[in-house]
């Protein structure tokens, strides 16, 4: 595709109930990020995926967050039981893993009020 | 624990004015530093610093790396209000791929 997509790009929730965020990389990139971005604050890692493998899920905040890459294309970050603090625009990244380049291209983000 | 920290947090100047923004970092494992700017969505790519390509250049901005102290900057010419954004520094591992680590960002007004 000509970039990254995510859906849908606002999402509220009331506490307690689960969301499932969705994010479409760009076609052949090997690597995809989410990262978690607070309102006036820059983007914190959240979990890496490499094709269908999750390398690194190490900036997950707790065990409610849960991201998966079935296929090694689209991938979901899915939250349980959302609480005030999740609210926040989650961005999802994409990249070519290869020797040249290698910088992340993001997607518009998915904003996440909870109620 | 790595960190990125941007300077100032804020800025506004006059349309044609130049601008440097500040980064410094750090990092254990320091392969890249990335500008981006973000306007009311997506983080767009500017630059990438590496120890091989320690200054680059596009148009109007350019960028430089200082590997010894541990910062770099952004420079903007001749600035428009096209220019008005957030912008964001960010240093990785591995050219780009694994985690980012971003800083707060340089949130920049451009007056007409």
């Amino acid at each position: 595709g000509a970039g990254v997509s995510q859906s849908p790009r606002y999402k509220v929730a009331k506490r307690g109930q689960d969301v499932a965020l969705r994010c479409d990389p760009i076609s052949g990139h090997v690597s995809l990020f989410w990262y978690q971005q607070a309102l006036g604050q820059g983007p914190e890692f959240l979990t890496y995926f490499q094709n269908e493998a999750q390398l690194d899920k190490s900036g997950l905040p707790s065990d409610r967050f849960f991201a998966e890459r079935p296929e090694g294309s689209v991938s979901t970050l899915k939250i349980q039981r959302t609480q005030q603090e999740d609210s926040a625009v989650y961005l999802c990244a994409s990249s070519f893993t290869g020797r040249r380049g290698g910088e992340q291209y993001f997607g518009p983000g998915t904003r996440l009020t909870v109620t | 624990e790595d960190k990125v920290v941007q300077s100032p947090l804020s800025l506004v100047v006059h349309e044609g004015d130049t601008v440097t923004l500040n980064c410094s970092y750090e990092v254990t494992n320091f392969r890249s530093l990335l500008w981006y700017k973000q306007e009311k969505k997506a983080p767009t790519f500017l630059f990438m610093l590496t120890s091989s390509g320690i200054e680059k250049k596009s148009g109007r901005l350019s960028s430089i790396l200082d590997k010894k102290e541990l910062f770099s900057i952004l420079n903007i010419t001749a600035t428009q209000t096209g220019d008005s954004a957030v912008y964001l520094c960010a240093v990785g591992p591995n050219f780009g791929n694994e985690k980012l680590t971003f800083g707060t960002g340089t949130r920049l007004t451009i007056i007409p």
